[in-house]
């Protein structure tokens, strides 16, 4: 069972564009983060989000924790083709602080 | 610079020919993890470990073997490698068990067992 849900799973735009991503559960999360992977690479932290209703800006990129904490987004501003990459969500489940649930990744291509 | 570097990057072996990936953080982190990364299956944690001595499975343990007798190395091992073990493998490190820490990840390292 796929506790955290991403989509759209693949998503292809033109620099510029504006796009958004999700990260969904039925679960409640104590805090979630999300990673960006480049291709030949391990991932890297974006951001982490520990309250309900919160929202972090990291340049072009905001991003969005729920109010119930069961869900994510992430939106970028004008995409850059230095966008490209694997975005991943993964999150603490409350009540279980020894695991990270990871997401599948929504892989981004943005075209010049 | 703080990292984590595993090595090799790329190896290619033979079904039942033990090998060793190897795992080293200069941070002076208490956690650290192997996960293997497979297409439509995303990231699924082998074994974690969160301290020197202290090792436990994560969610796909069976064929792996780990060790952690120092804090920075935490070297992954399978005994009897097989098909089905050709990955993509990433060893990461956090400053401490709770999960919200920052993990940082090693380069990967891609396996192929024939």
């Amino acid at each position: 069972t796929q506790l955290l849900e991403q989509s759209p799973q693949f998503l292809s735009i033109q620099e510029g564009e504006n796009l958004t991503v999700y990260c969904n559960s039925s679960s409640v999360f104590s805090s979630l983060q999300w990673y960006r992977q480049e291709p030949g690479e391990g991932p890297v932290l974006l951001v982490t989000v520990v309250t309900g209703g919160e929202v972090k800006k990291l340049k072009r990129l905001t991003f969005q924790f729920g109010d119930a904490r069961k869900d994510s987004s992430l939106h970028i501003t004008a995409a850059q083709p230095g966008d490209t990459g694997l975005y991943l969500c993964a999150g603490q489940h409350a009540g279980n602080n020894r695991k990270l649930i990871w997401g599948l990744g929504t892989s981004l291509a943005v075209n010049p | 610079e703080a990292q984590v570097t595993q090595n090799p990057r790329y190896l290619i072996t033979v079904t039942g020919k033990k090998l060793t990936v190897t795992c080293s953080q200069n941070m002076n982190h208490e956690y650290m993890s192997w996960y293997r990364q497979d297409p439509g299956l995303g990231l699924r944690q082998i074994y974690y470990s969160m301290n020197v001595e202290v090792t436990d499975k994560g969610d796909v343990p069976e064929g792996y073997k780990v060790s952690r007798k120092e804090k920075r190395n935490f070297p992954l091992i399978l005994e009897s490698p097989s098909p089905n073990q050709t990955s993509l493998y990433f060893c990461a490190s956090s400053l401490s068990l709770v999960p919200r820490n920052e993990q940082f990840f090693g380069p990967g390292t891609r396996l192929t067992v024939l």
